[in-house]
């Protein structure tokens, strides 16, 4: 089954940059648009990037997201971190061999 | 206001049934794909099932196929989630949510999410 590997967790300091990375498993992580998702402890999860790069209105243009073919990787990148900004973030993308969607499994962003 | 209230969760023996329901507002729902996604407390996320708009195309989590149905009434703008054969596995919260593109019927990803409904699987 087609898989979507995000590191456990990352953290950094306020005002710094981090990336947040999501691996495809097989085929071309670009094949698929890929979208990624905050979730703060006790709510339902947010969009935060769709169709890879684009940012929902409302999200901070802090937060950018791109594709890198070389790697089969997408990525979160949010800077000038904030203490806000700290919750669980997932990627999300369509398997065209099980023709549903699957999610990574979710990094902990931690603000330091 | 775009709105998902999911219901019909709770306490229910290993091998037994429930149904969820999710009842939309605040958009036109015949024109969108719904999904149910489910966590388990502490876990990440889980992508259950996916609707059609007219609910030509279905999918579903080899993790449920078999055991759950997914189905909507578009008069009534409810999208359902029949679970049977339930097991501790199945014990989590159920999101409902919204496609974030129109006037298709692919799998894209959610835009609006409901707060969840809680399946508690045990004896």
């Amino acid at each position: 089954n087609f898989m979507l590997t995000q590191p456990h967790s990352v953290s950094e300091f306020p005002g710094k940059t981090v990336t947040i990375s999501c691996t495809g498993s097989s085929g071309s992580i670009a094949s698929n648009y890929v979208q990624w998702y905050q979730q703060r402890p006790g709510s339902a999860p947010t969009v935060v990037i769709y169709d890879d790069t684009h940012r929902p209105s409302g999200v901070p243009n802090r937060f950018s997201g791109s594709i890198d073919s070389s790697s089969n990787s997408a990525s979160l990148t949010i800077s000038g971190l904030r203490t806000e900004d700290e919750a669980d973030y997932y990627c999300q993308s369509y398997d065209d061999v099980n023709h549903g969607l699957v999610f990574g499994g979710g990094t902990k962003l931690t603000v330091l | 206001e775009v709105q998902l209230v999911e219901s019909g969760g709770g306490l229910v023996q290993p091998g037994r049934s429930l149904r969820l329901s999710c009842t939309a507002s605040g958009f036109t729902f015949d024109d969108y794909v719904m999904y149910w996604v489910r966590q388990v407390p502490g876990k990440g996320l889980e992508w259950v099932s996916g609707i059609s708009p007219k609910s030509g195309s279905i999918g579903y989590a080899d993790s449920v196929k078999g055991r759950f149905t997914i189905s909507r009434d578009n008069a009534k703008k409810i999208l359902y989630l029949q679970m049977n054969s339930l097991s501790g596995e199945d014990t989590a919260l159920y999101y409902c949510a919204k496609d974030m593109k129109g006037g298709s019927a692919s799998y894209y990803g959610m835009d609006v999410w409901g707060q969840g409904t809680t399946v508690t699987v045990s004896s």
